[in-house]
Formats: C-alpha cells, structure tokens, sequence
C-alpha cells in the first residue's frame, strides 16, 4: 500500500543550526503539506504546496520556514535557524484530488 | 483560523463498551475526517465525510457529517483494546480554510481487558 514516508525519524540539532527535513509523498498525490505536533498537543498546519508552489501557509510559517520540490519524488520543510520552541514532531502528508491526507511516520526533532 | 472544540478529552473505558465522541465548530467545513493516533505515529485516516448528513461506517466505525456543517460525531462499537489512541477529528475547507486540515484537540481513549 503507497505511503508516505520520511527521514530522519529523530533529528537532534543546536539552536541556530539549519535543519532539513525530508518527504517522499504518494506518488500519484498532488498536494503536499508540512504539519506540526508540539508534544502533547493537537496537530498544527505550516504549510501547503501544489504545482511547485505554496499554496497556503500559516502563522506560524514565518520566514524561518521554506520548502522545496526538488525533484520529482522529495518534499522538504528546511528551519534555518532552530530554536528551542521548534523542537515537535513534523508531519508530511499528501492528498489526491479526493482532499483525503495521508500522513507520514513524523520526524522528531529535538533543539538543544 | 477557524476551531474545533473535541470533546470529551480522554475516555476510559472497558473492552466491549461503545464509544462516541464529536467535534463542533464556530464555522462551517466542507469535509470531516477523523485520524487516529497511536504513540510515536503518525495519524491515521480512519473515514472521511463529504457531504451534510452523510453517515459512513468503516467496520465497527460510524461516522457522521452535521446537518449544520459545523460537527461530526465518531463512534466506536464493541471496543477491544487496540483501539487505544488518541482520536482527532479535522475540518478542510470551507469559510477559510482552504485545503488545511484544522485539527481538533483529540480524544485519548483507553480500553480496560
């Protein structure tokens, strides 16, 4: 069964360091999303992308936050300066034309 | 952004008991879906709701899609115990929206053999 699948499962990084997360989506999927799960808490949207662009973006998306399409398979969320507040769980998820998202396992990352 | 309350917060309960839980909205969805979460995991999409008033089963899952477009209900009959998780529900589109998902604050639910 396709799924989504992502690396690494647990990323630990220094505050103000660069990280890149990684994404493969469902193949025949078209829209892809970043979403985040601060522990404990419910799952918060970053961002969405289609046809090689953001589409919608939150809040908490600021300019911290990229993300890119580089071929035709990864979908990445890069931080480029982490603080500690950004230590979650990520989430990619991609959807068909149906709306249904799927998600993948999730990266944990940690900011020390 | 648009919110969704979901209630109750946690559920205990004993194997074989039914299980109902809901979320409800300020505004209005044009899809319902519930996820469930297990431990470390990702969510996992359970049933998927287009349309107002639509019911759908998926096994012992009975899901429905408010008349008002701003709740859905999940129940769970004869519960076993690897049903334990944490249940969200998520609205997509709709008044603002677009294709996010808007989570609720999910449901811990525990089954007792």
């Amino acid at each position: 069964e396709p799924e989504v699948t992502q690396t690494p499962s647990h990323q630990v990084t220094q505050m103000g360091q660069e990280v890149i997360l990684r994404c493969v989506p469902i193949s025949n999927h078209l829209y892809f999303y970043w979403y985040r799960q601060i522990l404990g808490q419910k799952v918060e949207f970053l961002v969405s992308f289609y046809n090689n662009e953001i589409s919608e973006k939150s809040e908490i998306f600021d300019d911290q936050f990229s993300v890119e399409r580089p071929d035709g398979s990864n979908f990445t969320l890069k931080i480029r300066s982490t603080k500690l507040e950004d230590s979650a769980m990520y989430f990619c998820a991609s959807s068909g034309d149906s709306g249904e998202a799927f998600f993948g396992q999730g990266t944990r990352l940690t900011v020390v | 952004g648009q919110q969704l309350n979901q209630s109750p917060q946690s559920m205990f309960i004993q194997e074989g008991e039914d299980v109902s839980m809901n979320c409800t909205s300020s505004s209005i969805f044009n899809t319902w879906l519930w996820y469930k979460q297990d431990p470390g995991e990702g969510p996992v999409l359970l049933i998927a709701l287009y349309k107002a008033g639509e019911l759908t089963s998926n096994g012992r899952l009975t899901a429905q899609f408010g008349i008002t477009r701003k709740d859905s209900f999940l129940n769970i009959s004869a519960s076993i115990p690897s049903d334990v998780g944490i249940y969200f529900c998520a609205g997509q589109g709709g008044e603002t929206s677009g294709s996010r998902l808007t989570f609720g604050e999910g449901t811990q639910l525990t089954v007792n053999p």
